[in-house]
């Protein structure tokens, strides 16, 4: 079985810049989460999809990150303009369903992207 | 603010020793608890999981949840060298996964 597919797998630009981070989870995984892992810390989560819908989105600097997951599969993340605290790697994880006993909301990670901003 | 807390470390243990990774949370609404790996430059790997109070045990790891005092432990056997790493517990309350900041192992030969 395929794991968790992302690009890029490391990006660096400019701070004001903008980028885009491309996620693929596992076949049938119906939810998809974005984290942004700083240096040092544990995985912070950013945005969950349930299938197209936002689940939580409540830790999502909406001025300027933006996510996207049109057709229930693939997902997109934006951050316009980037600041240099942006340094982190975005990890994206999926799971079969939401959080129920029993393990189905184990999440799956895929390899990250590293950012860093100049 | 709902938080999972442990000692970052570094816990260093010799080959073959029993390595004991501890990690408390905040939420009493937290249903699920994850130990996750994450070797340096990697992205996390999941170990296990548990939900009921007591002892879980698969190969060489054992986890334990004490849920009436919020605690939650991660036990390695036969430490090894490759075993050197981060782990992270996590818990999973109202569809959240709240991370801790991770203790870092190191095994020495």
């Amino acid at each position: 079985e395929a794991g968790v597919a992302q690009s890029p797998r490391y990006k660096i630009i400019e701070k004001r810049q903008s980028v885009a981070f491309w996620c693929n989870p596992i076949s049938g995984h119906a939810t998809l989460y974005w984290y942004q892992q700083i240096l040092g810390q544990g995985p912070k989560l950013l945005i969950q999809f349930q299938n197209n819908g936002v689940v939580d989105d409540s830790q999502l600097p909406k001025d300027r990150f933006s996510a996207e997951r049109l057709k229930g599969v693939d997902s997109t993340l934006k951050i316009q303009p980037a600041k240099l605290e942006d340094s982190a790697v975005y990890l994206c994880a999926s799971s079969l369903d939401l959080a129920r006993a029993g393990g189905a909301e184990t999440q799956y990670f895929g390899p990250g992207t590293r950012l860093l901003v100049l | 603010q709902k938080e999972v807390e442990q000692n970052s470390g570094p816990l260093s243990v010799p080959e073959g020793a029993i390595a004991s990774l501890n990690c408390t949370y905040s939420d009493r609404g937290s249903q699920s608890f994850f130990w996750y790996r994450q070797y340096s430059g990697k992205s996390p790997e999941l170990i296990m999981f548990i939900y009921s109070n007591g002892d879980k045990e698969d190969g060489r790891f054992t986890a334990q949840l004490n849920k009436a005092s919020q605690y939650v432990s991660l036990l390695i056997r036969d430490s090894q060298p490759s075993d050197s790493a981060t782990y992270l517990c996590a818990a999973m309350g109202t569809g959240k996964l709240i991370f801790g900041q991770g203790t870092t192992l190191q095994v020495k030969p």
